[in-house]
Protein backbone atom coordinates (compact mmCIF):
# COMPACT_ATOMS: atom_id res chain seq x y z
CA UNK A 1 0.00 0.00 0.00
CA UNK A 2 1.02 3.74 -0.91
CA UNK A 3 1.29 5.67 1.77
CA UNK A 4 2.84 8.79 2.98
CA UNK A 5 3.21 9.55 7.12
CA UNK A 6 3.82 13.22 7.91
CA UNK A 7 5.38 13.93 11.32
CA UNK A 8 6.79 17.00 13.17
CA UNK A 9 3.50 19.85 13.22
CA UNK A 10 2.84 21.75 16.33
CA UNK A 11 2.68 24.93 18.06
CA UNK A 12 5.68 27.66 17.65
CA UNK A 13 5.70 31.42 18.42
CA UNK A 14 5.91 33.53 15.45
CA UNK A 15 9.86 34.06 13.90
CA UNK A 16 10.33 30.40 15.22
CA UNK A 17 11.08 27.36 13.20
CA UNK A 18 9.70 24.03 12.55
CA UNK A 19 10.87 20.90 10.47
CA UNK A 20 8.41 19.01 9.08
CA UNK A 21 8.92 14.88 7.31
CA UNK A 22 7.11 12.90 5.76
CA UNK A 23 7.75 8.77 5.27
CA UNK A 24 6.86 7.62 2.07
CA UNK A 25 6.65 3.84 1.55
CA UNK A 26 4.82 1.26 -0.86
CA UNK A 27 5.96 2.66 -4.15
CA UNK A 28 9.94 4.10 -5.50
CA UNK A 29 10.08 7.14 -3.94
CA UNK A 30 12.88 8.16 -6.03
CA UNK A 31 10.62 8.58 -8.87
CA UNK A 32 8.73 10.98 -8.30
CA UNK A 33 8.02 14.56 -7.84
CA UNK A 34 7.15 15.44 -4.22
CA UNK A 35 5.52 18.33 -3.23
CA UNK A 36 3.85 20.14 0.43
CA UNK A 37 0.67 21.63 0.44
CA UNK A 38 -1.55 23.25 2.78
CA UNK A 39 -4.54 24.00 4.37
CA UNK A 40 -5.42 26.90 6.73
CA UNK A 41 -8.62 26.19 9.14
CA UNK A 42 -11.67 26.49 7.28
CA UNK A 43 -9.51 27.54 4.09
CA UNK A 44 -9.23 26.26 0.76
CA UNK A 45 -5.77 24.07 -0.57
CA UNK A 46 -2.50 26.04 -1.23
CA UNK A 47 0.68 24.83 -2.86
CA UNK A 48 3.73 25.13 -0.48
CA UNK A 49 6.58 23.78 -2.54
CA UNK A 50 7.79 20.68 -4.75
CA UNK A 51 11.02 18.96 -5.09
CA UNK A 52 12.53 17.93 -8.30
CA UNK A 53 13.95 14.03 -8.70
CA UNK A 54 17.77 13.38 -8.81
CA UNK A 55 17.59 13.53 -12.80
CA UNK A 56 16.88 17.46 -12.32
CA UNK A 57 18.98 18.00 -9.40
CA UNK A 58 16.66 18.13 -6.69
CA UNK A 59 15.67 21.01 -7.67
CA UNK A 60 12.74 23.18 -5.49
CA UNK A 61 10.61 25.83 -6.43
CA UNK A 62 8.10 27.59 -4.20
CA UNK A 63 5.59 29.47 -3.59
CA UNK A 64 6.25 33.20 -3.20
CA UNK A 65 4.35 33.25 0.52
CA UNK A 66 7.00 30.91 1.63
CA UNK A 67 9.79 31.92 -0.49
CA UNK A 68 13.32 32.31 1.23
CA UNK A 69 11.43 31.09 4.50
CA UNK A 70 10.52 27.35 3.75
CA UNK A 71 13.28 25.18 2.25
CA UNK A 72 12.03 21.59 0.69
CA UNK A 73 14.74 18.89 0.87
CA UNK A 74 14.70 15.03 0.15
CA UNK A 75 16.43 11.54 1.06
CA UNK A 76 16.17 9.29 -1.72
CA UNK A 77 17.69 6.67 0.47
CA UNK A 78 15.32 6.90 3.27
CA UNK A 79 12.31 7.60 1.38
CA UNK A 80 11.90 11.06 2.79
CA UNK A 81 11.11 14.63 2.20
CA UNK A 82 11.09 17.60 4.41
CA UNK A 83 9.75 20.90 5.03
CA UNK A 84 12.16 23.58 6.79
CA UNK A 85 10.11 26.27 8.05
CA UNK A 86 12.13 29.44 9.09
CA UNK A 87 10.85 32.65 9.95
CA UNK A 88 7.34 31.54 10.85
CA UNK A 89 3.95 33.84 10.63
CA UNK A 90 0.75 33.65 12.15
CA UNK A 91 -0.48 33.23 8.43
CA UNK A 92 1.15 29.84 8.04
CA UNK A 93 -1.33 28.17 10.68
CA UNK A 94 -2.36 25.11 8.66
CA UNK A 95 -2.86 21.33 7.69
CA UNK A 96 0.55 20.74 6.05
CA UNK A 97 0.33 17.66 3.36
CA UNK A 98 2.93 15.46 1.96
CA UNK A 99 2.08 14.86 -2.05
CA UNK A 100 2.99 12.19 -4.50
CA UNK A 101 2.92 13.46 -8.33
CA UNK A 102 2.94 10.66 -10.63
CA UNK A 103 0.78 11.98 -13.50
CA UNK A 104 -1.66 13.16 -10.89
CA UNK A 105 -0.91 14.16 -7.57
CA UNK A 106 -2.92 10.66 -6.32
CA UNK A 107 -1.32 10.28 -2.64
CA UNK A 108 -1.63 12.52 0.24
CA UNK A 109 -0.48 11.71 3.71
CA UNK A 110 -2.62 12.77 6.43
CA UNK A 111 -1.55 15.69 7.05
CA UNK A 112 0.10 17.34 10.30
CA UNK A 113 -0.82 20.69 12.23
CA UNK A 114 1.14 23.57 13.08
CA UNK A 115 -0.20 26.74 14.89
CA UNK A 116 1.84 30.02 14.86
CA UNK A 117 0.90 31.53 17.65
CA UNK A 118 2.00 33.43 20.82
CA UNK B 1 -0.60 33.57 -11.47
CA UNK B 2 -3.35 31.03 -12.74
CA UNK B 3 -6.70 32.03 -10.88
CA UNK B 4 -9.30 29.66 -11.14
CA UNK B 5 -13.16 30.15 -10.20
CA UNK B 6 -15.27 27.83 -9.38
CA UNK B 7 -19.22 27.54 -9.78
CA UNK B 8 -21.49 27.20 -8.14
CA UNK B 9 -20.11 27.82 -4.70
CA UNK B 10 -22.78 25.50 -3.68
CA UNK B 11 -24.64 23.01 -5.00
CA UNK B 12 -28.08 21.12 -3.85
CA UNK B 13 -29.10 18.03 -5.43
CA UNK B 14 -30.62 14.87 -4.51
CA UNK B 15 -29.25 11.16 -4.18
CA UNK B 16 -29.58 9.95 -7.65
CA UNK B 17 -29.38 13.22 -9.66
CA UNK B 18 -26.55 13.99 -11.85
CA UNK B 19 -24.17 17.16 -10.71
CA UNK B 20 -22.10 19.33 -12.93
CA UNK B 21 -19.47 21.69 -11.62
CA UNK B 22 -17.54 24.30 -13.49
CA UNK B 23 -14.00 25.57 -13.40
CA UNK B 24 -12.71 28.27 -15.34
CA UNK B 25 -9.30 29.95 -15.35
CA UNK B 26 -7.81 33.16 -15.97
CA UNK B 27 -6.06 32.48 -18.12
CA UNK B 28 -5.63 28.78 -21.00
CA UNK B 29 -3.88 26.03 -18.62
CA UNK B 30 -1.18 24.62 -19.83
CA UNK B 31 -1.63 20.63 -21.88
CA UNK B 32 -4.80 21.12 -20.02
CA UNK B 33 -3.35 19.67 -16.77
CA UNK B 34 -6.94 20.20 -14.65
CA UNK B 35 -7.38 18.28 -11.54
CA UNK B 36 -10.15 17.41 -9.09
CA UNK B 37 -10.25 16.22 -5.98
CA UNK B 38 -12.44 15.78 -3.26
CA UNK B 39 -12.64 16.31 0.60
CA UNK B 40 -14.09 15.12 2.87
CA UNK B 41 -14.26 16.61 6.74
CA UNK B 42 -11.12 15.95 8.56
CA UNK B 43 -9.40 14.14 5.38
CA UNK B 44 -6.59 14.79 2.93
CA UNK B 45 -7.94 15.73 -0.59
CA UNK B 46 -8.32 12.77 -2.70
CA UNK B 47 -8.05 13.11 -6.29
CA UNK B 48 -10.39 11.81 -8.81
CA UNK B 49 -9.37 13.08 -12.20
CA UNK B 50 -5.95 14.55 -13.68
CA UNK B 51 -5.37 15.73 -17.23
CA UNK B 52 -8.61 17.41 -17.31
CA UNK B 53 -10.30 13.99 -18.35
CA UNK B 54 -8.22 10.92 -16.98
CA UNK B 55 -9.53 9.10 -13.87
CA UNK B 56 -7.20 8.15 -11.34
CA UNK B 57 -7.25 4.54 -9.93
CA UNK B 58 -10.04 3.60 -8.41
CA UNK B 59 -12.67 5.99 -9.17
CA UNK B 60 -15.94 4.64 -10.55
CA UNK B 61 -17.41 5.84 -13.77
CA UNK B 62 -19.62 8.07 -12.61
CA UNK B 63 -16.81 10.63 -11.93
CA UNK B 64 -16.05 12.26 -15.14
CA UNK B 65 -14.01 15.86 -16.20
CA UNK B 66 -14.10 17.69 -19.43
CA UNK B 67 -12.80 21.06 -21.34
CA UNK B 68 -9.81 22.15 -22.21
CA UNK B 69 -8.07 26.14 -22.60
CA UNK B 70 -9.43 27.74 -20.16
CA UNK B 71 -13.08 26.22 -19.35
CA UNK B 72 -13.22 22.73 -17.22
CA UNK B 73 -16.62 20.60 -16.07
CA UNK B 74 -16.51 17.78 -13.70
CA UNK B 75 -19.33 15.49 -13.71
CA UNK B 76 -21.04 13.13 -10.93
CA UNK B 77 -23.73 11.24 -12.52
CA UNK B 78 -26.09 9.16 -10.35
CA UNK B 79 -25.20 10.69 -7.10
CA UNK B 80 -24.68 8.74 -3.85
CA UNK B 81 -24.83 9.86 -0.71
CA UNK B 82 -21.28 9.07 0.06
CA UNK B 83 -20.63 12.00 -2.61
CA UNK B 84 -21.92 15.11 -0.87
CA UNK B 85 -18.83 16.87 0.26
CA UNK B 86 -16.57 19.62 -1.09
CA UNK B 87 -14.70 19.69 -4.33
CA UNK B 88 -11.44 21.24 -5.94
CA UNK B 89 -10.24 22.26 -9.36
CA UNK B 90 -6.33 22.36 -9.69
CA UNK B 91 -4.52 23.54 -12.24
CA UNK B 92 -0.43 22.13 -12.24
CA UNK B 93 0.30 23.68 -15.93
CA UNK B 94 1.91 26.52 -14.78
CA UNK B 95 4.02 27.25 -11.46
CA UNK B 96 2.34 28.57 -9.02
CA UNK B 97 -0.03 25.38 -8.95
CA UNK B 98 -3.41 26.92 -8.28
CA UNK B 99 -6.88 25.91 -6.38
CA UNK B 100 -10.15 26.68 -7.04
CA UNK B 101 -11.68 27.76 -3.69
CA UNK B 102 -14.21 24.74 -3.97
CA UNK B 103 -17.76 23.94 -4.32
CA UNK B 104 -19.97 22.44 -1.81
CA UNK B 105 -22.04 19.74 -2.62
CA UNK B 106 -24.88 19.27 -0.46
CA UNK B 107 -28.09 16.81 0.11
CA UNK B 108 -31.37 19.12 -0.90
Amino acid sequence: EMQLVESGGGLVQPGGSLRLSCAASGFTFSDNYMYWFRQAPGKGLEWVGRCKTKAEGYSAEYAASVKGRFTISRDDSKNSLVLQMNSLKTEDTAIYYCVRDNWGMDVWGQGTSVTVSS
Amino acid sequence: EIVLTQSPGTLSLSPGERATLSCRASQSVHGNYVAWFQQKPGQAPRLLISGASTRATGIPDRFSGSGSGTDFTFTITRLEPEDFTVYYCQQNGNLPITFGQGTRLEIK
